[in-house]
């Protein structure tokens, strides 16, 4: 499967804790974003890469979420001190530089705090 | 920001039937209407989009219409079949990225 590859999967955690996800996106899409999807609603919008710039971020990112895409390749997303109100399934999506509009998610990694 | 509605949130219809299924957004300056797929489980899939200067599109069984006027486009299913059954989301990309409706879980009753 060539299409964007997240890890873990599925991440259970303790209330607490930090918890660290890894994104790889389809090859030479400069662009990379991360969403969030809570049960019976869409994604909504987190943070943006363009090739290692983080361009925006959504006023959902707490202090406590960081992003980083240092070689602008893969990417990953920090959560500091969980809440159990970040549970939820983290998306990674990426576009081609010819079609930056276009995005083509992974399969997510679906994050519980307990 | 932008803002996106979706409605219906459940739809059921019987096989053979056609779906349709539509999306207000707010922001004027949005010009790429895209909509994805998710199987329960699964990752969203993009199934079709349209960009501004269309009015609408068609890939065998999906089309997608666009009425920048009222800030309004549907997606438009025919002959469904059961495999067509999923969570389907509408998304308008304003500046740099999507914003989604909520959801329209599509049922198609064999």
């Amino acid at each position: 499967d060539t299409g964007v590859s997240q890890d873990p999967r599925h991440k259970i955690t303790k209330r607490g804790q930090n918890v660290t996800f890894r994104c790889d996106p389809i090859s030479e899409h400069n662009r990379l974003y991360w969403y969030r999807q809570t049960l019976g609603q869409g994604p909504e919008f987190l943070t943006y890469f363009q090739n290692e710039a983080q361009l925006e971020k959504s006023r959902l990112l707490s202090d406590r979420f960081s992003a980083e895409r240092p070689k602008g390749s893969f990417s990953t997303l920090e959560i500091q001190r969980t809440e159990q109100g970040d549970s939820a399934m983290y998306l990674c999506a990426s576009s081609p530089k010819d079609r930056g509009y276009q995005a083509f998610f992974g399969q997510g990694t679906r994050l519980t705090v307990v | 920001g932008e803002n996106v509605e979706q409605h219906p949130s459940t739809l059921s219809v019987q096989e053979g039937d056609s779906a349709v299924i539509k999306c207000t957004y707010s922001d004027s300056a949005s010009n790429y209407f895209p909509w994805y797929k998710q199987e329960l489980g699964k990752r969203p899939q993009l199934i079709i989009d349209i960009r501004s200067n269309v009015g609408e599109k068609k890939d065998q069984r999906i089309a997608v219409t666009l009425n920048k006027t009222a800030k309004h486009f549907s997606l438009h299913i025919t002959e469904t079949q059961p495999e067509d059954s999923a969570v389907y989301f509408c998304a308008a990309r304003g500046w740099r990225a999507l914003t989604f409706g909520s959801g329209t879980r599509l049922q198609v009753q064999p």
